[in-house]
């Protein structure tokens, strides 16, 4: 299985910072890396896909980066709304695909 | 607009089995991949398994003795069953769609599954 794991756990930032999480898989996975944000009480909801695609409705504050794997998510200018926990996902090839352990965005 | 509902008991006894169904709406189950994804409290995601194409599935390989998914075409929904349950299955359960390269784009609200005596 594929291996994700996101850096760091926990993420301090202030309205208006430029803020950049990280993900690295145990393996090559081409593009096929997905984030999510999820808030609490709330299911996770889709940003990017295919590394750097934003979701339909998904402000352009938010960018995606990388290939391989090493990969990165940037808030350009953070919003209130942002603060939240963000998750990496691989679905390169076989199932099963495989979630980053999460950052905390505070 | 896809809409996913999540039902069953919030409270399984441990050796039990645990069973949850997704109702759909705005979707035909028809066509994408019906998955399962749990989120322990205060822990990452887990996608247990999916189901596709009519009846086909893919389990992770963590679970494949204990899970089994399954629909109903003609409810518009479709099910998890895992059995032999003990407090590690304790979570948050999703039912979710995802598209056919992987990822997920609809998510259910999610009902919290305790396993306890």
């Amino acid at each position: 299985d594929i291996q994700m794991t996101q850096s760091p756990s926990t993420l301090s930032a202030s309205v208006g910072d430029r803020v950049t999480i990280t993900c690295r898989a145990s393996q090559t996975i081409s593009s096929w890396l997905a984030w999510y944000q999820q808030k609490p009480g709330k299911a996770p909801n889709l940003l990017i896909y295919k590394t750097s695609n934003l979701e339909t409705g998904v402000p352009s504050r938010f960018s995606g980066s990388g290939s391989g794997t090493e990969f990165t998510l940037t808030i350009s200018s953070l919003q209130p709304d942002d603060f939240a926990t963000y998750y990496c996902q691989q679905y390169n090839g076989y199932f099963p695909y495989s979630f980053g352990q999460g950052t905390k965005l505070e | 607009q896809v809409q996913l509902q999540e039902s069953g008991p919030g409270l399984v006894k441990p050796s039990e089995t645990l069973s949850l169904t997704c109702a759909v709406s705005g979707a035909s189950i028809r066509s994408g991949y019906w998955s399962w994804i749990r989120q322990p409290p205060g822990k990452g995601l887990e996608w247990l398994g999916y189901i596709y194409y009519s009846g086909n599935t893919n389990y992770n390989p963590s679970l494949t003795s204990r899970v089994t998914l399954s629909e109903d075409t003609s409810k518009n929904q479709f099910s998890l069953n895992l059995n032999s349950v003990t407090a590690a299955d304790t979570a948050v359960y999703y039912c979710a769609r995802a598209r056919v390269d992987g990822v997920v784009d609809y998510w259910g609200q999610g009902i919290l599954v305790t396993v306890s005596s």
